[in-house]
């Protein structure tokens, strides 16, 4: 079966400026993850989707971090505007079911640079 | 709150010998543990879980764990190491109603 896409898989900006990365779960994937992962820590979740709605993001910047999931498949996080402390790598990942048992399968990762 | 700790940073083992990758937590209530592996510039990947049962769980690549409630860990085994699992490897752990909570990783480096 196919894994979880995410596109771009690197991005240089600016700080101040926006970006924006895409996300493809496993298909027949009802939850959907989205991590920052800053060099030497562990991932720290943004934002849980079951389906279509947000089940937790409690720890999502709001004032500059948004994310959707229209249809309840693919997912788009957007950071605008950047800060430098915004350079991580964004993980997506998906599970069959939001429970806590369910393991999560991850995309290979965006790295994003802010300069 | 629930955390994950993970003593050390790197674990240096010869090929062929049995490595283990140390994990504890703390959380309220009965916990669910994962381990994960991380190759360079490549996502996480899922090892194996623990969930109730058996306090042994094997999972994949010959990779094993062991609960241990009462020193509330989840150590990560291999009988003999192969270079190529040489890789980071991160330690979760969940329970009801709570996000996942990860360690911060443990690289793990065989020597051959």
């Amino acid at each position: 079966e196919a894994g979880v896409a995410q596109s771009p898989r690197y991005k240089i900006i600016e700080k101040r400026q926006s970006v924006a990365f895409w996300c493809n779960p496993i298909s027949g994937h009802a939850t959907l993850y989205w991590y920052q992962q800053i060099l030497g820590q562990g991932p720290k979740l943004l934002i849980q989707f079951q389906n279509n709605g947000v089940v937790d993001d409690s720890q999502l910047p709001k004032d500059r971090f948004s994310a959707e999931r229209l249809k309840g498949v693919d997912s788009t996080l957007k950071i605008q505007p950047a800060k430098l402390e915004d350079s991580a790598v964004y993980l997506c990942a998906s599970s069959l079911a939001g429970g806590e048992a369910y393991e999560q399968y991850f995309g290979p990762g965006t790295r994003l640079t802010v300069t | 709150a629930q955390s994950v700790a993970q003593p050390e940073d790197q674990v240096n083992v010869a090929e062929g010998n049995p490595l283990t990758v140390k994990c504890t937590y703390s959380v309220s209530g009965n916990p669910y543990l994962f381990w994960y592996v991380q190759y360079p510039n490549r996502g996480l990947q899922f090892l194996l879980k623990y969930i109730t049962g058996d306090n042994l769980v094997k999972g994949s690549y010959g990779f094993e764990a062991e609960f241990n409630k009462s020193q509330t860990s989840f150590h990560l085994k291999k009988p003999s190491a192969l270079v190529s699992d040489s890789a980071l490897y991160f330690c979760a752990v969940r329970v009801s109603y709570q996000k996942v909570t990860f360690g911060i990783g443990t690289k793990l480096q065989v020597i051959p």
